[in-house]
């Protein structure tokens, strides 16, 4: 089944315990993105990468990392998480180098920070 | 830079009745346009899409929009409201020049199904 697989589905983790979410398409897309969705405020979008090993900010990056190894995978790394990142966490994937194409969205990731 | 308006955080309809979300957006070059639905505790499940030619798009569950670019508008409407449709939906757009790719969501629309 084509997919986006976004690992672990609920997190609650302590503040400045780095933490890794997981993100594997097996769709061969080009394009994969990672998102917050916050009460009133929609989705932003964090950190998205055109190719393997190239990356870009997004409207809110300050926090977070990523990486591009490998084309099916795209990790969203918190260093040192706070609680103003507590947020509903999703990772998506377009077919082309752009988003143009539109998105096939992970399940989301839940992550409390306290 | 672009920008997405979707009026109305939440709208209410009786069950058989015509669906009307607005979206509304801004944008300094020739957009893509996106509606995604949200159900509980899901991901966003892509609706339909505008590219470029024909300007009323059909998707998925009985969704139409059309791309108005006079009024930079891309309303999604359904003629018939079912319970099943109860959802949060999303506007977006996606832009890209040169080097540059951005894509923007709107905050959401709750669409409520009255019985």
């Amino acid at each position: 089944e084509a997919q986006v697989t976004q690992n672990p589905r609920y997190l609650i983790t302590v503040t400045g315990k780095k933490l890794t979410v997981t993100c594997s398409q097996n769709m061969n897309h080009e394009y994969m993105s990672w998102y917050r969705q916050d009460p009133g405020l929609g989705l932003r979008q964090i950190y998205y990468s055109m190719n393997v090993e190239v990356t870009d900010k997004g409207d809110v990056p300050e926090g977070y990392k990523v990486s591009r190894k490998e084309k099916r995978n795209f990790p969203l790394i918190l260093e040192s998480p706070s609680p103003n990142q507590t947020s509903l966490y999703f990772c998506a994937s377009s077919p082309e180098r752009t988003a143009n194409y539109g998105y096939t969205f992970g399940s989301g990731t839940r992550l409390t920070v306290v | 830079a672009q920008s997405v308006t979707q009026l109305g955080s939440h709208v209410s309809v009786s069950e058989g009745a015509l669906v009307l979300l607005r979206c509304n957006y801004s944008s300094s070059v020739p957009p893509y346009l996106f509606w995604y639905v949200q159900y509980p505790n899901q991901g966003l499940q892509l609706l339909l899409k505008y590219t470029t030619g024909a300007t009323l798009v059909k998707g998925i569950n009985g969704f139409e929009a059309e791309f108005k670019k006079s009024e930079t508008s891309f309303h999604l409407t359904k003629p018939s409201a079912h319970m099943s449709d109860a959802a949060e939906y999303f506007c977006a757009v996606s832009v890209s020049s040169g080097g540059y790719q951005k894509v923007t969501f709107g905050t959401g629309t709750k669409l409520q199904v009255i019985p």
